[in-house]
């Protein structure tokens, strides 16, 4: 199974910039790294993907290690909002998704 | 454009009994898979169905099962539940299956159902 490695929890401020790390050293060469967020109550929903470059999108950032067994999610000014656990995802066969614990994101006013 | 809907909400079933949770994946997406979460283990992958038919099974015991319809709704079966099957049910949508390693799909997850085994 590809597995994936994430901190149990961080904080950070409001309206600072937060890098959420994780580690992926089992990685394919053809495998997507995946981000997902789940906030209270509700299903995962999407926050990027990348294959090799970083990737940038109007929720986030991705930066991936030159040797793809890491990334980094940025997202570039947390708010309130952004308070959830954030799952940093590999996909197996088919649409299978294998999530981590993933990392559960406070942010403090 | 409705997202995933996915009924009931909410179920509070016995030991022994069996249930049936119903998803309603997203207008022209065909890809219904379905999710444990529990606190312990975390989100786990159950099954994945395209055009009415099973592409893929996670490690569950055959207590699970699903199928997929002609309008790709979907249902998925626990039969003499138990204890540790309390948990969230997730169903996530996508607009085809897998393409290979190289294709991409999101997968759009719905609200979940909240089963209670007593």
């Amino acid at each position: 199974d590809a597995k994936t490695t994430q901190p149990n929890s961080m904080e950070s401020n409001e309206e600072e910039p937060v890098h959420l790390p994780c580690n992926h050293s089992t990685i394919s060469g053809t495998d997507y790294i995946h981000w997902y967020r789940q906030l209270p109550s509700q299903g995962p929903e999407y926050v990027i993907h990348g294959l090799t470059s970083n990737v940038n999108n109007r929720m986030a950032s991705l930066a991936i290690a030159e040797d793809r067994k890491s990334s980094t999610l940025i997202l570039h000014r947390a708010t309130l909002r952004d308070a959830a656990v954030y799952y940093c995802i590999l996909r197996g066969t088919g649409n299978q998704f294998y999530f981590g614990t993933g990392t559960s994101l406070t942010v403090i006013p | 454009k409705a997202g995933v809907t996915q009924t009931p909400r909410y179920l509070i079933k016995t030991r022994g009994q069996q249930v049936t949770l119903s998803c309603s994946p997203i207008s022209g997406h065909r890809s219904v898979s379905w999710y444990q979460q529990t606190p312990g283990q975390g989100l786990q992958f159950l099954f994945e169905y395209f055009s009415e038919t099973q592409r893929n099974k996670g490690n569950f015991p055959g207590r699970f099962s699903g199928r997929q319809f002609s309008n790709s709704r979907s249902e998925m079966n626990v039969s003499t539940l138990e204890l540790g099957d309390s948990a969230l049910y997730l169903c996530a949508s996508s607009l085809t299956a897998s393409g290979g390693p190289l294709s991409y799909n999101e997968q759009f997850f719905g609200p979940g159902t909240r089963l209670t085994v007593l």
